[in-house]
């Protein structure tokens, strides 16, 4: 497609259970991001990848966070036993890093996450 | 550490009004990037521009300026003559040079919402 795209767009889920959310990154861009975006707040980093490798997983909350990415491509974030405090807004964001200076990113539309 | 603050957390202005939201960045960085992006009611980011830390020249686009001053880290945005569509959320972010253990993820300030009255 033309943008990034995040699927689905809106999650309402059980406390507890796990979730999983898709991101579909523009095609040929290397470097997938993903942000977390609180009511109020601002985006907050949680995990960059090069291909298919996590070389900063340094914004994961706890250990119930968890993503990968395959082909080089499509990404997928997972929260296990969710928890209220997860409701937020999951935003994707990918990049060419073929530039010779730092591209912009490029962000999906988001996951709105509501964890009841 | 990088830092973006955005001190402004809420500006309300009325239609045809110029109107500057301040951003103050920090970073021990020698090169660095600065953006800012738009984030309208729909909830996409919308990417405005890109600065080097090289490059202070001012760039007006259209109804948009900004200002970047080495001397105080600062990267301001100014709208001219702002219009009902102009109201967003703007966030104002930083990067360091990707390579040598960067990775080019943006730091972005809490943003600041513009409401523009008609």
């Amino acid at each position: 497609g033309a943008g990034v795209s995040q699927s689905p767009s809106n999650k309402v889920t059980e406390k507890g259970k796990d979730v999983e959310l898709r991101c579909d990154p523009i095609s040929g861009h290397t470097a997938l991001y993903w942000y977390r975006q609180s009511l109020g707040q601002g985006l907050e980093f949680l995990i960059y990848f090069q291909g298919n490798s996590a070389p900063d997983k340094s914004g994961l909350p706890s250990d119930r966070f968890s993503a990968e990415r395959t082909g080089g491509s499509v990404s997928t974030l997972t929260i296990q036993r969710t928890q209220q405090e997860d409701s937020a807004v999951y935003l994707c964001a990918s990049k060419t890093t073929r530039s010779s200076y730092n591209s912009p990113l490029h962000f999906g539309n988001g996951t709105r996450l509501t964890v009841t | 550490a990088q830092k973006v603050t955005q001190a402004q957390t809420e500006i309300s202005v009325v239609e045809k009004e110029d109107v500057t939201l301040d951003c103050v960045y920090e970073t021990r960085d020698t090169t660095y990037y600065l953006f800012w992006y738009k984030q309208p009611p729909s909830g996409e980011l919308v990417f405005l521009i890109r600065r080097n830390s090289f490059d202070e020249q001012n760039e007006i686009s259209g109804r948009y300026s900004w200002n970047f001053q080495k001397s105080t880290s600062s990267f301001n945005f100014t709208i001219t003559a702002s219009q009902v569509v102009d109201s967003a959320v703007y966030f104002c972010a930083l990067s360091g040079e990707e390579g040598s253990g960067n990775t080019g993820k943006l730091i972005f300030g809490q943003g600041t919402t513009l409401q523009v009255k008609p």
